[in-house]
């Protein structure tokens, strides 16, 4: 069966330091990868999404990036953080082809101080 | 863009009563619906799911109908459980490769006993 794993599972960094969350995915290949932010009492915005490897398209501009070294490896970065960026990234896989149903990682918590 | 309004954001229902939450949308072309649920610190879990070529869809106790005339679908849970307290949240999108779920902004379901 297909897994997917987020770290770290929490993360207190200060404004203006670096970002990198790690997605990884077993059990599948090939899939398409998604980085969504959840923040507190709202839903759900789609920040990356990649159909492969290097494929990367984002949704939203802002001081974050993502890249996909591997076929089942999305990474989430930034080089300097800011305040609002503090939230929940949640991590999601679809199997691609005819199936699009997304199933989401544990996800991080990030606290920028 | 697809928007997706969720309705209402808080519900609270005695245990063995049914509950109801229900979205609409706003392009006519998305065709896949599916719903998640999401417990306190939890990555969202996918429920179920339909696509516009379908009406309704049950699982045990849960079913999902849809009206694509009037672009609403509607999550039905029966003889509800404390453990179904969580907040849902539906989405929609164009069921493609890559494409994102636009997400309503979650109920907040609280089943007391």
């Amino acid at each position: 069966s297909q897994t997917i794993h987020q770290w770290p599972a929490t993360l207190v960094q200060p404004v203006g330091s670096p970002l990198s969350l790690e997605c990884t995915v077993e059990g599948t290949s090939n899939p398409n990868l998604y980085w969504y932010r959840q923040a507190a009492g709202r839903g759900l915005q789609l920040l990356f999404y990649s159909v492969g490897i290097g494929q990367i398209s984002s949704e939203v501009p802002q001081n974050l990036s993502a890249s996909r070294p591997q076929d089942r490896q999305f990474i989430l970065s930034s080089k300097k953080l800011l305040l609002s960026d503090s939230g929940f990234y949640l991590c999601a896989w679809s199997p691609g082809g005819s199936e699009y149903e997304q199933y989401f990682g544990p996800g991080t918590r990030l606290t920028v101080t | 863009g697809e928007n997706v309004e969720q309705h209402p954001s808080t519900l609270s229902v005695q245990e063995g009563d049914s509950a109801v939450i229900k979205c609409t949308y706003s392009d006519s072309a998305s065709n896949y619906f599916p719903w998640y649920k999401q417990e306190l610190g939890k990555g969202p879990q996918l429920i179920i799911d339909i696509r516009s070529n379908v009406g309704e869809k049950k699982d045990q106790r849960i079913a999902v109908t849809l009206n694509k005339t009037a672009k609403h679908f509607s999550l039905h849970i029966t003889e509800t459980q404390p453990e179904d307290s969580a907040v849902y949240f539906c989405a929609g999108s164009l069921n493609q490769a890559g494409t994102a779920l636009i997400f309503g902004k979650g109920t907040t379901l609280s089943v007391s006993s």
